[in-house]
């Protein structure tokens, strides 16, 4: 079946580091891609996403684009915060999944930015 | 504002107890789920609702039952609380296969 797969973390950074988060997933047909955030004690909210083969999505300075040759979806940003620590999440929806788009998560990375 | 709304957002329950988490969207969602999440596990699908008067099981659906009372309520019962069921439970609603969810803020559950 489709799944996702991300790097491992934590992820430790210093401050204006830059910052790459793999992500690489397995699906039949061509899903959408997703990123979502989780600042602690909160619910997931959406970061970016992308639709279609090379499609960059982008948001509050992060950037990901779809890459069907390799089946990846990374997240990248320049530049890290310490307001960026946080869980992140890739996902794609399943397109199998009848009329819904539900949606298959990785494991999460957590990132620590340090000042 | 709009959203998705869980209620309680703490609760604690004694072994055996049952209670019902309540979720509520006004975006006009058809599609609902219901997810929990625990330490390494990421999140895992309890259950879903393509479209009101449906409901489907995700990937952990024993314990749990859910009610789509309507296309703006999704509710989560636990009729027998168990300790392994303490989780952070969260709802969310999607308007479409290319759209991604929308979260509510969660509700913490400890089962002792």
């Amino acid at each position: 079946g489709d799944s996702v797969t991300q790097m491992e973390g934590p992820v430790t950074l210093s401050e204006e580091a830059c910052l790459t988060i793999n992500c690489t997933y397995t699906a039949t047909g061509y899903p959408s891609l997703f990123w979502y955030v989780q600042y602690p004690g909160e619910g997931l909210q959406l970061l970016l996403k992308a639709t279609k083969a090379d499609d960059k999505g982008s948001n509050k300075g992060f950037e990901a684009t779809y890459r069907k040759e390799t089946t990846s979806f990374h997240l990248e940003k320049g530049s890290v915060q310490v307001s960026d620590s946080a869980v992140y999440f890739c996902a794609l929806s399943d397109r199998n999944s009848g009329n819904t788009g539900k949606l298959i998560f990785g494991q999460g990375t957590t990132l620590q930015v340090k000042p | 504002n709009a959203g998705v709304t869980q209620t309680p957002k703490f609760q604690v329950l004694k072994t055996g107890q049952s209670m019902t988490l309540q979720c509520a969207q006004d975006m006009n969602h058809n599609s609902m789920y219901w997810y929990r999440q625990d330490p390494g596990m990421g999140l895992r699908l309890i259950y879903y609702s393509a479209s009101e008067g449906t409901t489907d099981k995700g990937e952990v659906p024993n314990g749990y039952n859910v009610s789509r009372l309507n296309k703006r309520e999704f509710s989560l019962r636990l009729e027998s609380a168990a300790p392994s069921q303490t989780s952070v439970y969260f709802c969310a609603g999607q308007g479409g296969q290319t759209y991604g969810y929308t979260f509510g803020s969660g509700t913490r559950l400890t089962v002792v």
